[in-house]
């Protein structure tokens, strides 16, 4: 199976930071990454996929970048409604999604 | 409007099997590149994926637990169902189902709201 690990573990931050999430595969699996958002008590949402791709609706200050095995999910200015927990999900060819630990960002 | 809806028991009872059903609308599960996934949470945890359904009938499982879950779909019901034998209470979490999308680097690009199913005597 395909392990991953996000870092960091969990980050405080302000409204208007600029936020790096990354995200590390233990085997390369391409572009095949993508991110997710959850609040509390809510269903994740599909952010970035393939890697890089935004996905229609989610604001412009979410990017995504990384392949290989290395990663990165940026929020260009923190906004409250970005305080959350953000998850990596790499899928793999014939193997089993993994999602990856996540990443909690709270108010500073 | 694509929606889903998980639909199941709140509580089980330890050994027991679990039935839970996703039913869509939106959305057909005989379209090309189209999979509707079972997702889990247990609280406070991160994301555990479970098995996946696609539109050709393949099927993929989490290894760790693929003895224990079966899942099938009704095409014709917009249904898909999965059951998990042999329930434990470290089974508690949240159920989702989602569908996935290859034109959508294979994410789960729509969520059903969840389903908390509890584990205990």
């Amino acid at each position: 199976d395909i392990q991953m690990t996000q870092s960091p573990s969990s980050l405080s931050a302000s409204v208007g930071d600029r936020v790096t999430i990354t995200c590390r595969a233990s085997q390369n699996i391409g572009e095949y990454l993508n991110w997710y958002q959850q609040t509390p008590g809510k269903a994740p949402k599909v952010l970035i996929y393939s890697a890089s791709t935004l996905q229609s609706g989610v604001p412009p200050r979410f990017s995504g970048s990384g392949s290989g095995t290395d990663f990165t999910l940026t929020i260009s200015s923190l906004q409250p409604e970005d305080f959350a927990t953000y998850f990596c999900q790499a899928i793999y060819s014939t193997l089993p999604d993994t999602f990856g630990p996540g990443t909690r960002v709270d108010i500073k | 409007q694509i929606t889903l809806k998980e639909s199941g028991p709140t509580l089980v009872k330890p050994t027991q099997t679990l039935t839970l059903t996703c039913t869509f609308s939106g959305f057909s599960l005989s379209t090309n590149g189209v999979g509707v996934g079972w997702i889990r949470q247990a609280p406070g945890k991160a994301l555990e994926w479970l098995a996946l359904i696609y539109w050709d009938s393949d099927k993929r499982y989490s290894p760790s637990l693929k003895s224990r879950l079966t899942i099938t779909k009704d095409t014709s019901k917009n249904q898909v169902v999965l059951t998990m034998t042999n329930m434990d209470p470290v089974d508690t979490a949240t159920y989702y189902c989602a569908r996935r999308v290859a034109s959508y680097g294979y994410s789960f690009d729509s969520w059903g709201q969840g389903t908390l199913v509890t584990v205990s005597s």
